[in-house]
């Protein structure tokens, strides 16, 4: 059974950048597609981004240029990176695997991101 | 691209059946049979509960149902237990190689 764990700060100054990690145990990050998620506090969910193991992504269009997803098969994880934040990135960060074109059929617990001076 | 269209809330006595509506466009719902279900208790990550419309993974509780027709897809809950008072997001692949996920709706167990 695979499972995920999101790590990085809970506290992110406006106008910095946001940096999160998910760590892949139990199954292999390789052969696999994988998303980040987020869902402001009371909000609904949002698709982020996904990576492919070999490096490939692609991005939700609302999040422009400020948002780059890598991986390192090596170290089992895929990261997240998005700058110039304010206070509505404010949300909880998921990652999942993303059985690509389909679905996500695991997640991790999530990991809030507060935007604040 | 816009969020799929759900019901704020839903609700219904123990036993009975409930059904979630999703409406998205052509290029997302209409397009392809990748519509997924998931389940969120407060505090919670979203658990899958249907994948590509219809199917369920292992362990989902058979009382979880999909379907889909022209833009819009729906979840059925039969037999309304307790344990089914969560939040529900449908999800669906598009056009462009991204996904979009609904609103979401709260089901109440009366």
């Amino acid at each position: 059974q695979v499972q995920l764990q999101e790590s990085g700060p809970g506290l992110v100054k406006p106008s910095e950048s946001l940096s999160l990690t998910c760590t892949v145990s139990g199954g292999s990050i390789s052969s696999y597609y994988w998303s980040w998620m987020r869902q402001p506090p009371g909000e609904g969910l949002e698709w982020i981004g996904y990576i492919h193991y070999t490096g490939s992504t692609n991005y939700n269009p609302s999040f422009k240029n400020r948002v780059t997803i890598s991986v390192d098969t090596s170290k089992h994880h895929f990261s997240l990176n998005l700058s110039s934040v304010t206070a509505a990135d404010t949300a909880v960060y998921y990652c999942a695997r993303d059985r690509w074109g389909g679905y996500f059929d695991s997640w991790g617990r999530g990991t809030l991101v507060t935007v604040s001076s | 691209q816009s969020a799929l269209t759900q019901p704020a809330s839903v609700s219904g006595s123990p036993g009975q059946s409930i059904t979630i509506s999703c409406t998205g466009t052509s290029s997302d719902v209409g397009r392809y049979n990748h519509v997924s279900w998931y389940e969120q208790h407060p505090g919670k990550a979203p658990n899958l509960i249907i994948y590509d419309v219809i199917n369920r993974p292992s362990g989902v509780s058979n009382r979880f149902s999909g379907s889909k027709s022209g833009n819009t897809a729906s979840l059925t809950i039969s037999g309304l237990q307790a344990e089914d008072e969560a939040d529900y997001y449908c999800c669906a692949y598009t056009t462009i190689d991204t996904y979009v996920f609904g609103t979401g709706t709260r089901v109440t167990v009366l």
